[in-house]
């Protein structure tokens, strides 16, 4: 069974700081990897993804993640985290065939202080 | 495109009566949806699973008979929550899921937040 890890259940950052957030997954064979996140009190927006090619993915709001095969992790970052930023951010994991679910870690919840 | 409804957003129901939430493909058609449970400040959890004409397979621990998923056409799933009671009060969230370029993208709705007096 696929199982999805998020080291961080809570970063505080000032403005302006770095961000990485870790994800390590769980899986015999071939994933879909995301980075999800929801602001508070709305819903689930998709900051980036990815399916196969460059591991390197970049994302919206300036967010990228690298999807690192031999580690099973796909870590998101950003170098320099905005007050908007703050919010729930969820990895989430499929495997790649039709009909499979999204598995969600537990979520990091990150608060940047202005 | 790629837009996903979910029709209440918000519903409050007493305790023993049912509640009926709609997930709605706008724009494209769904081979499979999903049916996730968020509770405040945790992470979602999958629910079940539904293709168009064909019946939900649950996952563990989901009661099967409590949480009546029904998956009329690839442009609509409903999620009956039966016999409601406090502890079933949640943010339930579907996806859809449809071919894009060879892969499987999926699209969430909104999320319906069910309060159970």
């Amino acid at each position: 069974a696929q199982s999805v890890s998020q080291h961080n259940h809570h970063v505080i950052l000032s403005e302006a700081a770095s961000l990485e957030l870790g994800c390590n997954y769980s899986y015999g064979g071939t994933v879909n990897l995301f980075w999800y996140v929801q602001y508070p009190g709305q819903h689930l927006q998709l900051l980036l993804k990815y399916f196969s090619g460059d591991p390197l993915v970049k994302g919206i709001k300036g967010f990228e993640a690298e999807f690192i095969k031999s580690k099973f992790s796909f870590n998101l970052r950003k170098p320099s985290v905005q007050w908007s930023d703050t919010a729930e951010y969820f990895c989430a994991v499929n495997a790649k065939q039709a009909g499979t679910a999204l598995i969600f870690g537990k979520g990091t919840t990150l608060s940047v202080s202005s | 495109g790629a837009v996903v409804s979910q029709h209440p957003s918000r519903v409050i129901c007493k305790s023993g009566t049912s509640v009926k939430i709609e997930c709605r493909s706008l724009d494209f058609q769904a081979t499979t949806m999903f049916w996730y449970r968020q509770f405040p400040k945790q992470s979602l959890m999958l629910m079940a699973t539904s293709n168009e004409g064909s019946k939900a397979t649950y996952e563990q621990g989901v009661e099967k008979d409590k949480f009546l998923i029904n998956h009329a056409s690839l442009t609509l799933s409903t999620l009956t929550v039966t016999s409601a009671h406090p502890e079933d009060s949640s943010f339930y969230i579907c996806s859809a899921s449809f071919s894009r370029g060879g892969t499987y993208e999926q699209y969430f709705g909104p999320g319906t937040r069910l309060t159970v007096t």
